[in-house]
């Protein structure tokens, strides 16, 4: 089974950078995701980690360690707009379709 | 830019009857998957769904749910006798590929049970 543990809440101020981490324990590892989720709509895909390592999209990042089981994303000037849940995503390796197993996601406030 | 669409998006429904949600994945994609999520808790898996079978399915996925791809382009969900409990926001979510691509979710649809 899958263990995926991420804060519940955090706050940031506008035009700062917020880092939400992520720590998961799987039996086997093929995949972690981060996904945005506005109050009431789809999770949308933000980002795919399978190496170790940081990918850097825009103004978002996120690393991966899979030695330490952990993730994070990081987030940069943030925006008004950037308010919402952040969802971490792990897929197991097993042969088939395999799902993706979700944190209960880090709602994020962003003020003024 | 292509994106999976879900009909209707808001369904009212009385305990104890057949409900079906639709779904049109994105057209070259070829893994469908259905989540739920009730409000306020985690998104979660319930069925994969690959080459007109299903691959992987979760304990909530019982005898009371089936999928179906009943042509080239629709994705069905059937609940075949709804519980309050089924109330929650079904999402269908697709992918190019099983093992690395990343899956992309429809609008949703909010099921309400009475």
């Amino acid at each position: 089974g899958q263990n995926i543990d991420q804060p519940t809440e955090m706050t940031a101020t506008e035009g700062a950078i917020v880092q939400i981490n992520c720590t998961y324990q799987t039996s086997g590892f093929n995949g972690l995701f981060w996904y945005q989720q506005h109050a009431g709509e789809a999770p949308t895909f933000l980002s795919y980690n399978v190496l170790d390592g940081l990918e850097e999209k825009g103004r978002f990042s996120s690393f991966l360690s899979r030695s330490k089981g952990y993730s994070y994303l990081l987030l940069k000037e943030l925006q008004m707009k950037d308010s919402a849940s952040y969802l971490c995503a792990v897929r197991e390796w097993k042969s088939g379709n395999t799902p993706l197993v979700f944190g209960k996601g880090t709602r994020l406030s962003v003020i003024a | 830019e292509p994106e999976v669409t879900q009909t209707p998006s808001h369904q009212v429904t009385q305990m104890g009857q057949e409900v079906i949600l639709r779904c049109v994945p994105i057209s070259n994609h070829l893994y469908f998957y259905w989540y739920r999520q009730i409000l306020g808790q985690k998104v979660e898996f319930l069925v994969s769904f690959y080459n007109n079978e299903i691959s992987e399915k979760s304990e909530i996925f019982d005898d009371q749910f089936s999928v179906e791809r009943p042509d080239g382009s629709n994705f069905t969900l059937k609940i075949r006798s709804t519980k309050l409990e089924d109330s929650a926001m079904y999402f269908c979510a697709s992918s190019t590929t099983a093992a690395r691509g990343e899956q992309y979710f429809g609008p949703g649809t909010r099921l309400t049970v009475t």
